[in-house]
């Protein structure tokens, strides 16, 4: 069983819809959770960073983590056609250097 | 803030071809770094990181291998490139950052390398 599972998609929403995007993973020792955004032929740049359970706002775009289910989830409201990207999300136990990603969710939004 | 470059950003090299990737991070010392390989369906596979000049963990085994002759200089070298080899590597630093409930390192991700085996 991999560290962290994510849905390949490619999930192709309409401009102004919610996109939700989710991880599980099975350590539960995971204790920081991120989520990066990549954009064609770029490298991943961070978006979003959680601490532990609960949620986290940040404009458009909401992180949430429930480690009783060991999920995570990334919300983005009013989606513009410039969020087309590759969303990865990313998770580490420690605050040292050890990171697990996910596979990525591409996403299209479409004008 | 740290930077990091790496070069070439795109290579298209025939199969049994040799291959060496140059990554340089500016803005920090002694860091921790890292190559990742992105393929196709794959997600992000992390091949090789180093904590020190001389010192190189492999994670995957493979016909790659890593150097860290500098500091802050880190290079990919293969001596037969192979189809499979193919695919974006990725140079990254951990980055120490500060938020409202601890502190935690971001994974820095350099812009990356485009590499196509024919």
């Amino acid at each position: 069983q991999k560290e962290v599972e994510q849905d390949p998609g490619p999930l192709s929403v309409p401009e102004g819809a919610i996109v939700s995007l989710n991880c599980t993973y099975s350590n539960s020792a995971f204790q920081y959770f991120m989520w990066y955004r990549q954009y064609s032929r770029k490298g991943p740049e961070l978006l979003m960073y959680t601490y532990s359970s609960g949620n986290k706002e940040d404009g458009r775009f909401t992180a949430q983590v429930d480690k009783s289910s060991k999920y995570i989830s990334l919300f983005i409201r009013d989606s513009q056609p410039s969020d087309s990207a590759t969303y990865l999300c990313a998770m580490s136990w420690n605050t040292g250097n050890q990171f697990y990603f996910g596979t990525g969710t591409s996403l299209t939004v479409i004008p | 803030s740290q930077t990091i470059h790496q070069w070439p950003a795109t290579l298209v090299q025939p199969v049994g071809s040799p291959l060496s990737l140059e990554c340089t991070v500016e803005g920090t010392s002694n860091p921790n770094l890292y190559w990742y390989r992105q393929a196709a369906g794959r997600g992000l596979q992390l091949l090789f990181y180093s904590v020190g000049i001389g010192q190189i963990s492999s994670e995957v085994p493979q016909n790659l291998s890593a150097s860290r002759p500098q500091d802050r200089q880190f290079i990919l070298s293969s001596k037969k490139l192979l189809l499979s080899d193919s695919g974006f590597y990725l140079c990254a630093c951990p980055v120490p950052r500060s938020g409202r409930a601890s502190s935690y390192n971001e994974q820095f991700f350099g812009p990356g390398t485009r590499l196509t085996v024919l």
